[in-house]
């Protein structure tokens, strides 16, 4: 098992320039998350889902998008990205009983 | 509103020392308690969590934690750390049962010196 998996691991985006981050889980769970992680700041909760074509608001909503059309994916859409965008992201999915996350991906947005 | 408060930012131990890294959770219901651990360019790792029964919880490379209610604390502990264990370590409580929706602390970030 891949577990959860995230594409890309980097990135660097240009002001007002779009990109879509990738997840996938292998552990057919149907809670996803995604979270950015800024120092000092911990993870702060994105947007996430309950389950397929589900999603919801986290606590930092703004500037994001996400779709759920298959239940193992869950993408996390910029579509004008800002430098306060600048962050790590992790994509996480859970069973009952723990989070499983992926490795991140840096974004740099200038 | 649920929340989690880690008052060290920032501690460092010797090798071979013991460690406790407190956390402190503010819920109405009864708490889901978590810890995860993140090495350096690394995802987070759960270390061990508290969902019901004996408060005094094992987790995986030698942690442990201690859930008191009275305090609405639920500090971890080991009691010889390794050059390894370098790392940023989060608290967490879940808000919806389980592991749902999980609000993290800030973190803190542990330094162990030779």
């Amino acid at each position: 098992n891949a577990g959860v998996t995230q594409t890309p691991k980097f990135r660097v985006l240009k002001t007002g320039q779009s990109m879509t981050l990738l997840c996938a889980q292998d552990m057919n769970h149907e809670y996803m998350y995604w979270y950015r992680q800024d120092p000092g700041m911990g993870l702060r909760l994105i947007h996430y889902s309950v389950g397929e074509g589900t999603t919801a608001k986290g606590e930092v909503p703004d500037g994001y998008n996400v779709s759920r059309l298959k239940k193992q994916n869950f993408l996390l859409g910029l579509e004008s990205a800002a430098p306060s965008q600048t962050s790590v992201y992790f994509c996480a999915s859970s069973d009952p009983y723990e989070q499983y996350f992926g490795p991140g991906t840096r974004l740099t947005v200038t | 509103a649920q929340s989690v408060t880690q008052p060290d930012i920032h501690i460092t131990v010797s090798e071979g020392a013991s460690l406790e890294l407190r956390c402190n959770y503010s819920y109405g219901a009864t708490p889901y308690l978590f810890w995860y651990v993140q090495s350096p360019g690394q995802g987070l790792q759960l270390l061990l969590k508290y969902f019901s029964g004996d408060t005094l919880v094992q987790g995986i490379k030698g942690f442990e934690a201690e859930f008191k209610r009275s305090q609405s604390s639920f500090n971890l502990r080991k009691p010889s750390v390794h050059w390894s264990d370098a790392a940023e370590y989060f608290c967490a409580v879940g808000t919806q049962g389980g592991s749902e929706k999980l609000v993290f602390g800030k973190g803190t970030k542990l330094t162990v010196n030779p």
